[in-house]
Parts: structure tokens; C-alpha cells; sequence
């Protein structure tokens, strides 16, 4: 099955730095690599999301790159500030039919 | 609109005592439907996933079961809760997307936080 390693675990950046989030993925037919945000005791919520078609994704602040030869996909937060302090997850998808996949999660703290 | 609902919210519950949690999905059809753990500080674990009425499919095996009985709710149940069984449970839905039937973002329902003791 498909397995995603994410890192670093943790993360601290000044605010107005950026920060840079690293999976990769094994199964070279994941098509599908959403990236989520979860804030303490709160629910894992989508940020931005990325399909196989495409190499680079950006919405405001954060952009992702995906690298299908390598098999590994990057979140990108610039201009950080405190409200981007949670723990981020990324993941991986096969197909319709099977589940994601998570990474363990990154603690991004934003130092002001 | 899509809403998901999971219950309860917290939940303490003795070593060796029954566990049921309860997931709903309004305003989607065919969901599917998936069950994950995540212990204090650690990641999103897979436990349970089903792409139709009482089809579940289990990615660890443990003293935990899911069913699915109707096509928008999904039950995770124990018969005897462990002290490792303690964590935040979380409850999503997708749907599947296109000609390709491609998936799509998963939703999370506020999750139970259950400490057994």
C-alpha cells in the first residue's frame, strides 16, 4: 500500500519567514495530494490540494510543488504569521476507491 | 449543503467497557466513509474506510470494529476498551469526482476525544 513520510516533525520560523514542508510518497500511481491544517483540539481542515496533471498549486500564502518522477510534493507558507501555528499534514491518494494516506504531521510554530 | 456529524464529543470510559461512536453525513449520497486515531501529538492512523452500505474495509487489526448500515452513517464500536484504545477519534466523508471516479477532499466531522481509565 501507499506509505507518506512527511518532515520535519517540527518546525519554528520567525514570523514573516517562510516555512517548507517535505513529503514523499510511494506508490507512483497516487494521483491526488491534498495538504491539511489542524489546529489544536481542533479538526484536520484542507488547505490547498494538488492533482497528479498538475506541478505547481498557489493560493495566497501558499503555494505546493509536486514532483511525480521523485515522488515527493512540498507545502509553502510565505509571510508566516502567528495564526499559521498548527500541526500540518499532508497525504496521498490512489484512487476513488482507496483512503488516504497521512503523513505524522509537522508542528509549525510561528515565532512573533 | 454537506454537514457530518460525530458524537459525542468526549467520552470517558473504563478498561474492559463497551465503545460505540456514531458518524452521520447529511447532503451527499454515497459517501465514503472513513475512521481514523490520532494518540496525543501523533498523526492521522487509518483504522476503518467504506465505499458502500456494509462495506468496511480494516487497515489494523485491534479489539475495534466499524459497520456501516446505512449509506451516511458509520459506527466504530469495541466490545472491551484497552488504555491504548485512548485518543482522538475523527470521522471523514469524500466523494468521488469525474468521469475517472477520482477523489476529492475528505471532511472531517469535530471529532471524540475518549480517555479510557
Amino acid at each position: 500500500g501507499e506509505n507518506v513520510e512527511q518532515h520535519p516533525s517540527t518546525l519554528s520560523v520567525q514570523e514573516g519567514d517562510s516555512a517548507v514542508i517535505k513529503c514523499t510518497y510511494s506508490d507512483s500511481a497516487s494521483n491526488y495530494f491534498p495538504w491539511y491544517k489542524q489546529e489544536l483540539g481542533k479538526r484536520p481542515q484542507l488547505i490547498i490540494d494538488i492533482r497528479s496533471n498538475v506541478g505547481e498549486k498557489k493560493d495566497q500564502r501558499i503555494a505546493v510543488t509536486l514532483n511525480k518522477t521523485a515522488k515527493h510534493f512540498s507545502l509553502h507558507i510565505t509571510e508566516t504569521q502567528p495564526e499559521d501555528s498548527a500541526v500540518y499534514f499532508c497525504a496521498a491518494d490512489l484512487s476513488g476507491n482507496t483512503p488516504l494516506v497521512f503523513g505524522k504531521g509537522t508542528r509549525l510554530s510561528v515565532i512573533a | 449543503s454537506q454537514t457530518i456529524h460525530q458524537w459525542p464529543a468526549t467520552l470517558v470510559q473504563p478498561v474492559g467497557s463497551p465503545l460505540s461512536l456514531e458518524c452521520t453525513v447529511e447532503g451527499t449520497s454515497n459517501p465514503n466513509l472513513y475512521w481514523y486515531r490520532q494518540a496525543a501529538g501523533r498523526g492521522l492512523q487509518l483504522l476503518f474506510y467504506s465505499v458502500g452500505i456494509g462495506q468496511i474495509s480494516s487497515e489494523v487489526p485491534q479489539n475495534l470494529s466499524a459497520s456501516r448500515p446505512q449509506d451516511r452513517q458509520f459506527i466504530l464500536s469495541s466490545k472491551k476498551l484497552l488504555l491504548s484504545d485512548s485518543g482522538f477519534y475523527l470521522c471523514a466523508w469524500s466523494v468521488l469526482t469525474g468521469d475517472f471516479r477520482l477523489n476529492t477532499e475528505a471532511f472531517f466531522g469535530q471529532g471524540t476525544r475518549l480517555t479510557v481509565v
